[in-house]
């Protein structure tokens, strides 16, 4: 099955630097793979995805960048503030044709520093 | 929120007592996901509904149970809660059927002691 690899685990930037988060799949036949943050006692929520016919997504200062031959997927977060600061998961899934649920990293942990 | 509810929010139990956790949604989503969350592994699937009656196993189902006897509500069984049973649990749904995009409840944070 999919298996998902994310890291860091834990970064520490500069309020106003930016902050890369990667991610790494296994299975080919994914397609589809958003990115959560978790702030503390909440669940997680959905702040940006992409699909595998997509190499590059962005949303105001959050991007995401997909690279299908590696098998990898970046968050990127420009301009970093106070309340970026939370856990963030990345995830993957062969989408609706295969009806497979999300297989998730294990999330790392972003303090943006003021 | 996606209208996702989840109850009890909060909840200690003793080791072999049976616990239910419910998730109920106010917009008649056909995919329903139960999940837990632990320091380490991050978030794990343990059972989903792709319709009334209809159920599957995740990833780390044992000592799981699950029911969808109607489409708002899923509920999850703990039949004899174990201590490594203790974690955040959380409820997803899928938005459309045509979608992957999963949206979460708040969490049902569970010590069985």
């Amino acid at each position: 099955g999919e298996n998902v690899e994310q890291h860091p685990s834990t970064l520490s930037v500069q309020e106003g630097d930016s902050a890369v988060i990667k991610c790494t799949y296994s299975d080919s036949a994914s397609n589809y793979f958003p990115w959560y943050k978790q702030e503390l006692g909440k669940g997680p929520q959905l702040i940006i995805d992409i699909r595998s016919n997509v190499g590059e997504k962005k949303d105001q200062r959050i991007a995401v960048t997909l690279n299908k031959t590696a098998k990898h997927f970046s968050l990127h977060i420009t301009e970093t503030q106070p309340e970026d600061s939370a856990v963030y998961f990345c995830a993957a899934s062969m989408g609706v044709r295969g009806n497979t649920p999300l297989v998730f990293g294990k999330g790392t942990r972003l303090s943006v520093i003021a | 929120d996606a209208g996702i509810t989840q109850s009890p929010r909060h909840k200690v139990t003793e080791t072999g007592t049976p616990v239910t956790l419910r998730c109920h949604q106010t917009e008649n989503h056909r995919y329903m996901y139960w999940y837990r969350q632990d320091p380490g592994h991050g978030l794990r699937l343990i059972h989903y509904s792709y319709g009334v009656k209809d159920t599957d196993k995740g990833e780390v189902s044992d000592g799981y149970s699950v029911s969808r006897s109607k489409t708002e509500d899923f509920l999850l069984t703990l039949e004899s809660a174990t201590s490594s049973q203790t974690s955040v649990y959380f409820c997803a749904i899928r938005a459309l059927v045509s979608t992957d995009t999963q949206y979460f409840g708040p969490g049902t944070r569970l010590t069985v002691l």
